[in-house]
């Protein structure tokens, strides 16, 4: 066990819909990255918080979002839903320890029909 | 921004056997090289990693080596078993000064046949 807690484990929607997807990250860590894993691209990084504020932006569509709260959980939303949207979506944490060691949760797998 | 290419993106090998897994890079800023493994349906997890001031690294049956001239690095496993059988995955950070992400490889498929 990570200690990193991604919710919900799987998700069907619909083209076109919007959903949320919240990451918990290990007690003490400040930074938060969300990554999208699909079939054929590996693991792209999407953005990167700490601490409440966005510190990098990867690979993130206009129509996804993210933030982090003041007790340092993460949200990802994804709008206008595509197909191609479709993937595992997790959710690092890092910090707490001093190392550059990334902890990931289990993530959460969309599925857009 | 950061390039990683991963080869070979599946490998079998034999109960017993050895397995290399190597990849590339393309930032020279690049300062450390992790490797993670994941199994089906979890999450990728650390197994081992190097920095840029490291030529080799070892933790039992696992190894890292590391060329900065060439930018490459591999991870060597050696007396392979079963349970090794999972997604190998390399990265490298880019970025700067307090802000370093990772950049992951494609990925390598291990199976070990018993």
């Amino acid at each position: 066990d990570s200690g990193v807690t991604q919710t919900p484990k799987h998700l069907i929607t619909a083209t076109g819909q919007r959903v949320t997807l919240r990451c918990s990250p290990r007690s003490g860590d400040l930074s938060v990255y969300w990554y999208q894993q699909s079939l054929d691209q590996g693991l792209q990084f999407l953005i990167q918080y700490y601490n409440g504020e966005e510190r990098a932006k990867g690979n993130i569509l206009e129509r996804f979002s993210a933030q982090q709260f003041p007790d340092l959980h993460s949200e990802l939303n994804l709008s206008s839903l595509e197909l191609g949207d479709s993937a595992l979506y997790f959710c690092a944490s890092s910090g707490a320890s001093g190392g550059m060691e990334l902890f990931f949760g289990e993530g959460s797998r969309l599925t857009v029909l | 921004g950061e390039n990683v290419e991963q080869h070979p993106s599946t490998l079998s090998v034999q109960e017993g056997d050895s397995a290399v897994i190597k990849c590339t890079y393309s930032d020279s800023a690049s300062n450390y090289f992790p490797w993670y493994k994941q199994e089906l349906g979890k999450g990728p997890q650390l197994i081992i990693d190097i920095r840029s001031n490291v030529g080799e690294k070892k933790d039992q049956r696992i190894a890292v080596t590391l060329n900065k001239t060439a930018k490459h690095f591999s991870l060597h496993i050696t007396e392979t078993q079963p349970e090794d059988s999972a997604v190998y995955f390399c990265a490298a950070t880019f970025g700067r000064a307090g802000s370093y992400q990772l950049t992951f490889g494609k990925g390598t498929k291990l199976s070990v046949i018993p």
